[in-house]
Formats: structure tokens, C-alpha cells, sequence
């Protein structure tokens, strides 16, 4: 297992354009989260999957933005009518259960939309 | 919502100084991660903490629980240390904004 994986590594898009991103976790870990992180701040929760359930979506995933994991295994992130607002990079995590044994981070999705 | 405050937020340094990063966070947590990011966006967990004191190499991770407060200490500092530091608490993830050291040769 080569850690979490996040595809593409960058997209640059047009606004108004769907995107969608890639993320598969480490295989033994049952919970995936998405973050967002613009320039010069901390990453910014958007939702957590345990197993194939979405279980916590924040307020900043509007109608928008799409997250699945239809197996439990890997993880879409799907941005419809993409926005300048939306340029930012997109981090992927996973975790055994509760997250206090530890996370590892993918390397993200960096995101333009022009 | 827990609120995570990290100083300073921009460091600069010169090799071999001893380096003092601090978060302190607002609701009480089960557990507190320090995380080191680089340029290009990629992400290493560096320590997993509750209690107590943590090390690994020139890193030192501290915590008090009590006083909702943790700090991340690089000893010997060098250039390769360059890098953005964001401490998380577990809540679901709450990170703080990072702080941006800059270790010059």
C-alpha cells in the first residue's frame, strides 16, 4: 500500500465546467475525508465517510458539490458549475474508525478554475 | 466549534536555532495532531498526541490538556525543516491556520 492517492495532482478549468477528483484511501482504513484548503489557511473540513456511509457533510459543501464512496474503497468529489471561489486545493485523508489512531493525508488536488 | 489559534504565524530562523511553534484550542479534545505540509501541498502527520510529551528525531511535541494548549519544538533547526506546521485537533478535524517557519542556511 503506497498511502492515499489523490487524482489529478492539478486541474484547471473553466467556470462554469464539472470537475470531479479522485481520492483512494489506504485499504484497511474505513473512514475518508475531504478537505479544502485555500492559500494561506489551514485546511477546512467538507465530509467524512465511514465505510461507504457519508456520515458528516459541512455547511461549505453546497448543493454544488458532490462527495461518494460506492464501495467503500475510493472517493469522487464532484464540483458542478464550478466558480472562481472554488480554486483551491482539495485534501483527501483516511483513518482507522475515529481518527484518533491517526490520519495520512494524499497530496491533494490542486484546483484553478479561470 | 473548536476554535484552533497557532503563533506565531510566520517564522524565520536561522540553522541550528531552536524552534518553538504553539497552538492552543478553545473545547477540550481527546486528542491533538501535528502536521507538516511543503510547498506543493502534501501532507505528513508528525505526531498524534492526547497526553504528555512526544519525540521523534529533532522534533518534540508537548501537551496540556488542562490548559487547552500544545507546542512543537525542532531542535538544531535546518533549512530541510522549511516548511508549513498545522497543528489539528480531533474533533472531525480542526486544523489551525499553520505557521510558515523559514529556516535560512
Amino acid at each position: 500500500d503506497t498511502g492515499v492517492s489523490q487524482d489529478p495532482r492539478h486541474k484547471i478549468t473553466k467556470r462554469g465546467q464539472n470537475v470531479t477528483f479522485r481520492c483512494d484511501p489506504i485499504s484497511e482504513h474505513n473512514r475518508l475525508y475531504w478537505y479544502r484548503q485555500t492559500l494561506g489557511q489551514g485546511p477546512e473540513f467538507l465530509t467524512y465517510f465511514q465505510n461507504e456511509a457519508q456520515l458528516e457533510k459541512s455547511r461549505l459543501l453546497s448543493d454544488r458539490f458532490s462527495a461518494e464512496r460506492p464501495k467503500g474503497s475510493f472517493s469522487t468529489l464532484e464540483i458542478q458549475r464550478t466558480e472562481q471561489g472554488d480554486s483551491a486545493m482539495y485534501l483527501c485523508a483516511s483513518s482507522l474508525e475515529s481518527g484518533g489512531y491517526g490520519y495520512t493525508f494524499g497530496s491533494g488536488t490542486r484546483l484553478t478554475v479561470v | 466549534k473548536n476554535e484552533v489559534e497557532q503563533s506565531p504565524q510566520n517564522l524565520t530562523a536561522q540553522e541550528g536555532e531552536f524552534i518553538t511553534i504553539n497552538c492552543s484550542y478553545s473545547v477540550g479534545i481527546s486528542a491533538l495532531h501535528w502536521l507538516q505540509q511543503h510547498p506543493g501541498g502534501g501532507i505528513v502527520s508528525l505526531f498524534m498526541l492526547s497526553s504528555g510529551k512526544k519525540k521523534h528525531g529533532r522534533l518534540i511535541a508537548t501537551i496540556n490538556i488542562q490548559e487547552k494548549h500544545s507546542s512543537l519544538h525542532i531542535t538544531a533547526s535546518h533549512p530541510r525543516d522549511s516548511a508549513v506546521y498545522i497543528c489539528a485537533v480531533v474533533d472531525g478535524l480542526t486544523f489551525g491556520k499553520g505557521t510558515h517557519l523559514i529556516i535560512q542556511p
